[in-house]
């Protein structure tokens, strides 16, 4: 597609509950990010691809956190357990890799954990 | 550890009148500087972005920012707001030289008034 892809747009789920996030980069772009934001804040780094291979995921807040990018293409952000504290907009972002460090934002996921 | 600061969650202007949103940054090496642009329900949008050539940066849709080493600042600027201009208006920093992580500021809402 023309843009970052993520899905579901919306997800409610209840506390305890295991849920997944998907983002589809930019066909072509080896470089993904994860960030959260929470309501009133900026977006905060989660984890950032290069290829398959997680090159920083400083920014993931505990051990419920996990995500994979096994083509080096389309990744899923993981949350086991989910707390109602993780109740946050998830936004996907990607990049050609270089230098220039222009990230491309995708419209985000809206999690609800109740 | 890169930071930003934005003075401001709330900026109200009328119609045709400056913008002016302030950023502030905290680096102890030279920064990449953006601004992005998010509006409700949509993913961020790249206005410009600093990458030690021009110290005036152009953006779209009419902004600019300047970057100020001696004040550690990159604000925004744009001589004529518009309404469509409403929107949430986040500063980030990151590392130069490579595609990595931003840090973004908690964000300045700015308001367009008739």
């Amino acid at each position: 597609g023309a843009g970052v892809s993520q899905t579901p747009s919306n997800k409610v789920t209840e506390k305890g509950k295991y849920v997944e996030l998907r983002c589809d980069p930019i066909s072509g772009h080896t470089a993904l990010y994860w960030y959260r934001q929470s309501l009133g804040q900026g977006p905060e780094f989660l984890i950032y691809f290069q290829g398959t291979g997680a090159a920083d995921d400083s920014g993931l807040p505990n051990d419920r956190f996990f995500a994979v990018r096994p083509e080096g293409s389309v990744s899923t952000l993981k949350i086991q357990r989910t707390e109602r504290g993780d109740s946050a907009v998830y936004l996907c972002a990607s990049g050609d890799g270089s230098a220039k460090n222009i990230q491309y934002f995708g419209a985000g996921t809206r999690l609800s954990v109740l | 550890a890169q930071s930003v600061t934005q003075l401001g969650s709330h900026v109200s202007v009328s119609e045709g009148a400056l913008v002016l949103l302030r950023c502030n940054y905290s680096s102890s090496v030279p920064p990449y500087l953006f601004w992005y642009v998010q509006y409700p329900n949509q993913g961020l949008q790249l206005l410009l972005k600093y990458t030690s050539a021009a110290t005036l940066v152009k953006g779209i849709n009419g902004f600019e920012a300047e970057f100020k080493k001696s004040e550690t600042s990159f604000h925004l600027t744009k001589p004529s707001a518009h309404m469509s201009d409403a929107a949430e208006y986040f500063c980030a920093v990151s590392h130069t030289g490579t595609a990595s992580k931003l840090a973004f500021g908690t964000g300045t809402r700015l308001q367009v008034t008739l």
